[in-house]
């Protein structure tokens, strides 16, 4: 089945140390985004790519980098990881960059700051 | 800025019962989307209502719009205990760019 996978699903890192996150696709969609959920929140959009094209949030922090190098693969990088960096992390997909697109989205990766 | 506002925070019922979740948001919109997410997991979408649409079924689904209002509401019928879940309406964010703007969820627990 076509789908969009996260590894890990359970991340543990300490702080400052740096650690990559990692997205896959099997459905062929130009579009994938990566959002951020803490506890009791709605997602929070950080970027997204469009093909190759990449597009920050304003208010994404410096912290956070991200990798494109094929249509399936999208890496997220926290460089130095604080405390206030734990959370759920979402790589998303979708066949478009035009509004009202489905997204399509991964099982997530539980971050943990030690 | 947040686009959907979502009530209520949250839901407990029987199971059985039906279950009402509400959406607001606050600039012209072509659609809106519904999307659950089960504890410690991804969003699944589950609908989409486009501008010109009113009401719209999905098996126990049922979604309203009401664009004069800017309101959205999401009803699941006859619920089960497999529909424990947080419940999130989204937004296409204005301009061509495919950003959803997601409300803060409810979350609904239904006792089995």
């Amino acid at each position: 089945d076509a789908m969009v996978i996260q590894n890990p699903r359970y991340q543990v890192t300490q702080f400052g140390k740096p650690v990559t996150l990692s997205c896959s696709q099997t459905l062929n969609h130009n579009v994938m985004y990566w959002y951020q959920q803490k506890s009791s929140q709605a997602p929070k959009l950080l970027f997204h790519y469009y093909d190759k094209d990449f597009n920050n949030e304003a208010d994404t922090p410096d912290n956070f980098q991200s990798r494109r190098p094929n249509t399936s693969f999208c890496f997220l990088d926290i460089r130095s990881p604080g405390l206030g960096d734990a959370a759920m992390y979402l790589c998303a997909t979708s066949s478009g960059q035009t509004g009202g697109n489905e997204q399509f989205f991964g099982p997530g990766t539980r971050l943990t700051v030690l | 800025s947040q686009q959907g506002e979502e009530d209520p925070q949250a839901l407990s019922i029987q199971e059985g019962e039906n279950a009402t979740m509400n959406c607001s948001y606050k600039t012209s919109i072509n659609n809106l989307q519904w999307y659950r997410q089960n504890s410690g997991r991804g969003l699944v979408h589950l609908i989409l209502i486009r501008s010109n649409e009113r009401e719209k079924h999905s098996g126990r689904l049922r979604v309203t719009l009401d664009t004069s209002k800017k309101s959205s509401s999401l009803l699941i019928t006859a619920s089960r205990a497999a529909d424990t879940a947080s419940y999130f309406c989204a937004t296409p964010r204005s301009g061509n760019t495919g950003k959803l703007i997601f409300g803060q969820g409810t979350t609904l627990q239904v006792k089995p």
